[in-house]
């Protein structure tokens, strides 16, 4: 089936630095969503991409949808505590259902 | 709109009971999901509706889980005879068409 990589598994920053996540496909998909999750609580849409080469920002936040339409990346500038989180991207294929990538936790150190 | 709301937030239940979960998704939107994620995972996806047709069931989606949205409005997932492995969080979604997808706050499971 459609699988999407995250990878690393967790990354530290430093409060006020730039950081960008990367997630990878082997398949194409039609769309391209970047969300966050805290603990308990349910994932939080971030950014919606919905043509290949798609650039689109939301306040700190930036992402783009891959021109190969198998890979996105989201970047976060001048990183702050509350960013702490697991940031999940996620996909649809030729059907309605959304796979996710495992997620990266990020950790800001003040 | 209150976005999705989904009722347990928390449900602990012996092994070999039932439960069931109830999914409010956003008034709006057509299209109806639930994903079950453990920890260190991405949700994953169990089944979807558009209106009151369910079209999708995961191979996860064994005989003892059903999922039924009646008027094309709130679902309800339930789990038969739940066994230690059901545990996790069952997250619900909804969209309009293939629109961006809504998640709600979730119910965490616990089989003991």
């Amino acid at each position: 089936g459609q699988q999407l990589n995250q990878s690393p598994q967790s990354m530290f920053i430093q409060e006020g630095e730039d950081v960008s996540m990367n997630c990878t496909s082997s398949s194409i998909f039609n769309t391209w969503l970047w969300y966050k999750q805290e603990p308990g609580e349910g994932p939080v849409l971030l950014i919606a991409l919905y043509k290949a080469g798609e650039l689109t920002s939301n306040g700190r936040l930036t992402a783009q949808f891959g021109i190969t339409r198998k890979d996105s990346f989201l970047n976060i500038s001048a990183s702050i505590p509350s960013d702490v989180g697991i940031y999940f991207c996620a996909g649809t294929g030729a059907n309605s259902k959304l796979t996710f990538g495992k997620g990266i936790t990020l950790s800001v150190r003040p | 709109d209150t976005g999705v709301s989904q009722n347990p937030r928390h449900k602990i239940t012996k092994r070999g009971q039932n439960v069931t979960f109830r999914c409010d998704p956003i008034s709006e939107h057509n299209r109806l999901y639930w994903y079950r994620q453990t920890l260190g995972q991405g949700p994953e996806f169990l089944t979807y509706f558009q209106n009151e047709a369910q079209l999708e069931k995961s191979r996860l989606l064994s005989d003892r889980f059903s999922a039924e949205r009646p008027k094309g409005s709130f679902s309800t997932l339930e789990i038969q005879r739940t066994e230690q492995g059901d545990s996790a969080m069952y997250l619900c979604a909804s969209s309009f068409g293939q629109g961006d997808y809504t998640f709600g706050s979730g119910t965490r499971l616990t089989v003991v």
